[in-house]
């Protein structure tokens, strides 16, 4: 079975340039979340939806960033401008609406440097 | 907010031998979740444990979640260099498995 599909892998970029990262969840799964993974800070949530609509957004840092799911097999993660501080390894991550037991699965992440 | 303190930040061990590495939370854990990581790769998911008291193993990795659900280790039994990587633990704040808190993660070296 296909896992979570991120991508780029990498991506270098200068400042001020527009990123867009891509994900395509599990099929059947209806919750999708972004992560951000960095040395300092560790995982962080940045916002998640629900059968394509965003639930809670308060972990995304700015108004440069912003996520957009148009349909269940396809969500992006965009920033612009970037800045050296968004380099991060960014996790897309889906799961499916159980009562209990629910495992969230990740993908292998897109590794963003901004110089 | 709930907060994961994971211990030791990092381990290195002979192969062979056996180790824990625990995971705290400042708040009671609906329920918690095990997750290796190596280096430039994803997360990969070992168990998830809910009730007070509760133990799951695989293979030669057991979790457990103590009675007050607020401390889960996991155990490593005759540790191997693909044991390796970074594990954490991601802490369930409301029960409902919508999203996850994570403690900073033990770096695991296994020495041959």
């Amino acid at each position: 079975d296909a896992g979570v599909i991120q991508s780029p892998r990498h991506e270098v970029t200068e400042m001020g340039q527009e990123v867009t990262l891509r994900c395509k969840p599990i099929s059947g799964h209806d919750y999708l979340f972004w992560y951000r993974q960095t040395m300092m800070r560790g995982l962080e949530l940045l916002i998640y939806f629900n059968n394509n609509v965003p639930i809670d957004d308060s972990g995304m840092p700015e108004d440069r960033f912003s996520a957009k799911m148009p349909n269940a097999s396809f969500s992006t993660l965009k920033i612009q401008p970037s800045e050296p501080r968004d380099s991060a390894v960014y996790f897309c991550a889906s799961s499916w609406n159980r009562m209990t037991g629910n495992t969230i699965y990740f993908g292998e992440g897109s590794w963003l440097t901004v110089v | 907010s709930q907060e994961l303190e994971q211990s030791p930040q990092s381990l290195i061990v002979q192969e062979g031998k056996n180790l824990t590495i625990n995971c705290t939370s400042s708040k009671t854990l609906y329920g918690l979740y095990w997750y290796k990581q190596k280096y430039g790769e994803g997360l990969i998911f070992l168990m998830m444990l809910q009730k007070g008291g509760e133990e799951k193993s695989h293979e030669k990795i057991t979790a457990k979640l103590d009675e007050k659900k607020q401390q889960s280790s996991l155990h490593i039994t005759a540790s191997q260099p693909s044991h390796a990587g970074i594990y954490l633990c991601g802490a369930d704040p409301y029960g409902s498995a919508r999203q996850l808190t994570f403690g900073s993660g033990t770096q695991l070296t296994v020495l041959p």
